[in-house]
């Protein structure tokens, strides 16, 4: 079983639609979870961060951790053709100097104009 | 705030050649950076961990003689791909993060082909 499981899409909305993507974890042990953006062929863009259980949210952004569930969970609202992109999420363990990032193997995004 | 860079963006080199990827941190210093290796469709996997001024820790299964890293500053990291052969040509990503944040900074990647 992998650490942290993503289903890999692909996810087709039209625009405007409310988006959600999720991840489930079998560690405990982590603590601090992160959503990362990831257009083709560029490097991960980070989105949220979040620590511990609880919700946190950005402009169009919210992100949902549940750590009695090990369930994490990105929305996004009024859904933009810009948006499109893979979502991956990350989580570890420890916050300081050799946080070792575990990642999910991303969802891909397309949101129809 | 928080960028990175990374050099070349895209190199194309014979088998047998080696291949140098450079990382830095334009806008802060990076205690730690970290080697990420992205295969088409798939997430990213750690290689190693550079930290400044010692020697990297490298992941199970990755072969630190093929894979020179060196983190001789506190804004730059460089991987080395010795004697590349054609099951190298991958997407390598570079992090970084500062000794005060928790979360990672990415570069653009580099994208490796070896013929």
């Amino acid at each position: 079983q992998k650490e942290v499981e993503q289903d890999p899409g692909p996810l087709s909305v039209p625009e405007g639609a409310i988006v959600s993507l999720n991840c489930t974890y079998s560690n405990s042990a982590f603590q601090y979870f992160m959503w990362y953006r990831q257009y083709s062929r560029k490097g991960p863009e980070l989105l949220m961060y979040t620590y511990s259980s609880g919700n946190k949210e950005d402009g169009r952004f919210t992100a949902q951790v549940d750590k009695s569930s090990k369930y994490i969970s990105l929305f996004i609202r009024d859904s933009q053709p810009s948006d499109s992109a893979t979502y991956l999420c990350a989580m570890s363990a420890y916050g300081g100097a050799t946080n070792k990032l575990i990642f999910g193997t991303g969802t891909l995004l397309a949101v129809q104009p | 705030g928080a960028v990175v860079s990374q050099h070349p963006s895209r190199v194309i080199c014979k088998s047998g050649t080696s291949v140098k990827i450079e990382c830095r941190s334009l806008d802060f210093q990076a205690t730690t950076m970290f080697w990420y290796r992205q295969f088409p469709k798939q997430s990213l996997m750690l290689m190693a961990t550079s930290n400044e001024g010692s020697k990297a820790t490298y992941e199970q299964g990755v072969e630190k003689d093929k894979f020179l890293i060196n983190h001789a500053s506190l804004t730059l990291s460089t991987l080395t791909v010795t004697s590349a052969h054609p099951e190298d040509s991958s997407f390598y990503i570079c992090s970084a993060r500062d000794r005060w944040g928790d979360s990672q900074f990415f570069g653009p990647g580099t994208r490796l082909t070896v013929l």
